[in-house]
């Protein structure tokens, strides 16, 4: 049983343009979710996060948008470079627990 | 830098061997995970530990072993290691709140 998904294996993006990763969730009792960016031959780095009592985080590039009704949330960046080609993980999990549950990854390519 | 240093990174062992990875933490942090990261499947916990000698089990956990016996070091062993648990295996670690922060991998084939 698969709680979170990212239903797109891969995504190629011009360079300056806007790039959108999605992921959603089949459990209601999340209320944090993060995204994490991976390089090849590298560990998964933080990226970005929101609480459920949020619709919107940002970090410079970075947005998160969250939708607790579709239990949908999305990554954009903007303008998207080069450096952003790496594999991208949604994880959500439920405030105070132990773990995170992760998607299955996004792999992003930016083209120039 | 997530001050972890996993070892060995990189391991080819036959199948039926035993093997043990290492997470080594120097930040003194109680929550520690180990993950492994197949294609298709995204990252996947098989353990992780809540402080000294206190473990529990992750959604992959069947053929694994963890131990903690000091807070800075958890062990992951496979004993006897299957072709399926070629994968590359991620320790973990939890600073604060709800965001974990990885270490570097250690690639295992298991031939």
């Amino acid at each position: 049983d698969q709680q979170v998904k990212q239903n797109s294996p891969s995504l190629s993006v011009q360079e300056g343009r806007i790039s959108i990763l999605n992921c959603d969730y089949t459990n209601s009792m999340f209320d944090y979710f993060l995204w994490y960016k991976k390089y090849p031959a590298e560990g998964p780095t933080f990226l970005i996060s929101i609480s459920s009592i949020k619709d919107k985080n940002e970090d410079g590039r970075f947005t998160v948008f969250l939708n607790k009704s579709a239990k949908h949330l999305s990554l954009h960046i903007v303008p998207s470079q080069p450096g952003d080609s790496a594999v991208y993980f949604c994880a959500a999990s439920v405030e105070g627990a132990q773990k995170l549950v992760f998607g299955q990854g996004t792999r992003l390519t930016i083209n120039p | 830098d997530a001050g972890i240093t996993q070892s060995p990174r990189h391991k080819v062992t036959e199948t039926g061997t035993p093997v043990t990875l290492r997470c080594h933490q120097t930040e003194n942090h109680r929550y520690m995970y180990w993950y492994r990261q197949d294609p298709g499947h995204g990252l996947r916990l098989i353990h992780y530990s809540y402080g000294v000698k206190d473990t529990d089990k992750g959604e992959v956990s069947d053929g694994y072993s963890v131990s903690r016996s000091k807070t800075e070091d958890f062990l992951l062993t496979l004993e006897s290691a299957t072709s399926s648990q070629t994968s590359v295996y991620f320790c973990a670690i939890r600073r604060g709140g709800n965001t974990i922060y990885f270490g570097e991998g250690s690639w295992l084939t298991v031939v």
